[in-house]
């Protein structure tokens, strides 16, 4: 079955760095394209950011672009998400999440998330 | 950026009632090459990820109970749980996917039971 597990939060200060991880399994890795969604405590979702299947294109959200940098390593199923210049408003859980058809943007798979706290 | 925006915030509903959660976008979602609206519903459960419930405005996925459905075009949309179920109890949001370089959800509604 499907399964997104993602690593890497933790309490970081702030204009520190972090770097997230997101371990696929279940389904051919490669073939799909991968995001990352954030959820301040007691708020609702923020898209982040998005890669293709083939890492060809990234994009992101206004409000981490020039900081956060998505990546991902195919031969490993894993996606990452490189997180610089931290501040208070970044403090979410941060799930990966697996766009049901490539090209279409809306998620069929998602992990649990990993909390990053930035004090 | 396209704003979606849910309503109400909250509602209590009477097990076996029906819910409806209201969800408007700042801009058509409605892509008039393929005439389809870029429109997804998800709910969440404390302490648990998005879960995927409708795409396409109003195709449900594949193993979601049929009392959810969605509906509306364009601007206006609906999701309706025909009879509540306890374990129907959840934030819903909506999500739009029309503009592909910045997606955006809505703020969220909180669903109790009466």
């Amino acid at each position: 079955q499907v399964q997104l597990v993602e690593s890497g939060g933790g309490v970081v200060q702030p204009g520190r760095s972090l770097r997230l991880s997101c371990a696929a399994s279940g389904f051919t890795f490669s073939n799909y394209g991968m995001h990352w969604v954030r959820q301040a405590p007691g708020k609702g979702l923020e898209w982040v950011s998005l890669i293709r299947y083939d890492g060809s294109n990234k994009y992101y959200a206004d409000s981490v672009k020039g900081r956060f940098t998505i990546s991902r390593d195919n031969s490993k199923n894993t996606l990452y998400l490189q997180m610089n210049s931290l501040s208070a408003e970044d403090t979410a859980v941060y799930h990966c999440a697996r766009e049901a058809v490539a090209g279409i943007y809306y998620f069929d798979y998602w992990g649990q998330g990993t909390l990053v706290t930035v004090s | 950026d396209i704003v979606m925006t849910q309503s109400p915030d909250s509602l209590a509903v009477s097990l076996g009632e029906r819910a409806t959660i209201n969800c408007k976008s700042s801009q058509s979602v409605l892509y008039s090459s393929n005439n389809k609206n870029y429109l997804a519903w998800y709910q969440q459960k404390p302490g648990q990820p998005p879960k995927l419930l409708i795409y396409w405005a109003s195709t449900r996925e594949s193993g979601v109970p049929d009392r959810f459905s969605g509906s509306g075009s364009g601007t206006d949309f609906t999701l309706t749980i025909s009879s509540l179920q306890a374990e129907d109890v959840a934030v819903y949001y909506c999500q739009q996917y029309y503009n592909t370089l910045s997606l955006t959800f809505g703020g969220g509604t909180k669903v109790e039971i009466k």
